[in-house]
């Protein structure tokens, strides 16, 4: 049973460029979350999707945006790069929503330069 | 509003010793979930335990244990007898059930286990 992927797992993108990171749930599950983690903190909530549709959003500008796909897997896109945008990106699958028993991938971790 | 500290920013042991990472939150809720995790060095979170706010009852894992007490809003973990394959960065985490999904985690220590 494969757990939670992402791709790609490194990522160096120039300032300014677009990225989409992706992410495939753990079988089973039908919710993903997004989290950003700055080097030396904790990860910090972008944003939820349940049913194809933003559900939760935390502290994150427009820049970020996502989708959900009809097998659960989802993108999430950051436009205009700022360097302050470098973090490991950690995706979390669960089943349904209020249930906080989520499962995380290794993460993508991006590079701004 | 909801926070997690852990005021331990990196502690380091000799291996088989016990250590205790500290692990303190706020909340307005009277239901949520506690959690940690250990991130190793290749980035992808471990889910260790979570807890409800209705559940005081310490828990013992193998060489783990957790101590919940909510009149000090606290939720500490001991690793007993550590082992140099313990060493990782430990996340402390809360998320209020009842409002959203999302989780709020503390900045974690970073906990060295030295041969």
């Amino acid at each position: 049973d494969a757990g939670v992927t992402q791709s790609p797992t490194h990522l160096i993108k120039t300032r300014g460029q677009q990225v989409t990171l992706r992410c495939s749930p753990k079988s089973g599950h039908d919710t993903v979350s997004w989290y950003q983690q700055a080097l030396g903190q904790g990860p910090q909530f972008i944003f939820q999707y349940y049913e194809e549709e933003e559900r939760q959003r935390g502290n994150f500008p427009d820049r970020f945006s996502g989708h959900q796909f009809p097998n659960y897997s989802s993108e999430l896109n950051v436009n205009a790069l700022l360097l302050g945008d470098s973090a490991l990106y950690l995706c979390a699958s669960s089943f349904g929503t209020g249930n906080t028993e989520a499962f995380f991938g290794q993460g993508t971790r991006l590079t701004v330069v | 509003a909801q926070k997690v500290t852990q005021a331990q920013t990196e502690i380091s042991v000799v291996e088989k010793e016990d250590v205790t990472l500290d692990c303190v939150y706020e909340t307005r809720d009277t239901t949520y979930y506690l959690f940690w995790y250990k991130q190793p060095p290749s980035g992808e979170l471990v889910f260790l335990i979570r807890r409800n706010s209705f559940d005081e009852q310490n828990e013992i894992s193998g060489r783990y244990s957790w101590n919940f007490q909510k009149s000090t809003s606290s939720f500490n973990f001991t690793i007993t007898a550590s082992q140099v394959v313990d060493s990782a960065v430990y996340f402390c985490a809360l998320s209020e059930a009842a409002r959203d999904d999302k989780i709020i985690f503390g900045k974690g220590t970073r906990l060295h286990i030295l041969p």
